[in-house]
């Protein structure tokens, strides 16, 4: 799995866009990045994914550099309940090949001010 | 929207006692992981199943933990003999299958409390 890299926190005021980093500088070709949030302790809760194109869903967009080694997720317009911990993860496989799972890091806490 | 349920939300048990974690996937979903998360702490790697079989665990994953899909719904999770240090939330998740871009779903957890 590539290793990942985000800012330990970050604040962002209620109704501006939240724009999260990654660093992913040894991602492989077929690698795809993957954005989970949790909250307060809940399950981490699936955002967005993408491989190399920009992608976008109801909650929120995901752009990718050319050289894919680094992301940012878009929140357009923050809410209180986005508070949480933003986790940025390149899902491999397994060295066996077999099932993919999941390495969550540190995470950045994203801090939504009213 | 299909989601992956965990029973119970929250378990006190008492240091050496038996404990049963129980998860329902996803309907379509075929691979099963389970997850722990000590409070404070990073969200890590258990155990993976697949056909009935464990297809990968992590050093956590000693003889005291086990794993079971005792019917076509059920996925469990049976800790043996718990210790102090087995206090945490265990999340259950699921996806359909793991090619590139598939997407693993996570349970809201079990909280288990050892005294």
């Amino acid at each position: 799995d590539a290793k990942t890299t985000q800012p330990t926190s970050m604040d962002c005021a209620e109704g501006r866009a939240a724009n999260l980093p990654c660093n992913h500088s040894t991602i492989s070709g077929n690698e795809y990045v993957y954005w989970y949030r949790q909250i307060h302790s809940q399950g981490p809760q699936y955002i967005i994914h993408g491989l190399k194109n920009n992608e976008t869903n109801e909650m929120a967009s995901l752009i990718i550099t050319e050289d894919r080694k680094s992301s940012t997720l878009i929140l357009p317009h923050a809410t209180l309940r986005d508070t949480a911990v933003y986790y940025c993860i390149g899902l491999g496989y397994f060295s066996s090949g077999s099932a993919r799972q999941l390495t969550f890091g540190s995470g950045t806490q994203l801090t939504v001010l009213p | 929207e299909p989601e992956v349920t965990q029973t119970p939300s929250h378990q006190v048990t008492q240091m050496g006692q038996e404990v049963i974690l129980r998860c329902v996937p996803i309907s379509n979903h075929l691979y099963f992981y389970w997850y722990r998360q000590i409070l404070g702490q990073k969200v890590e790697f258990l155990v993976s199943f697949y056909n009935n079989e464990i297809s990968e665990k992590s050093e956590i994953f000693d003889d005291q933990f086990s794993v079971e899909r005792p019917d076509g719904s059920n996925f469990t999770l049976k800790i043996r003999s718990t210790k102090l240090e087995d206090s945490a939330m265990y999340f259950c998740a699921s996806t359909r299958d793991t090619s590139s871009g598939n997407t693993i779903y996570f349970g809201e957890g079990s909280w288990l409390t050892v005294v």
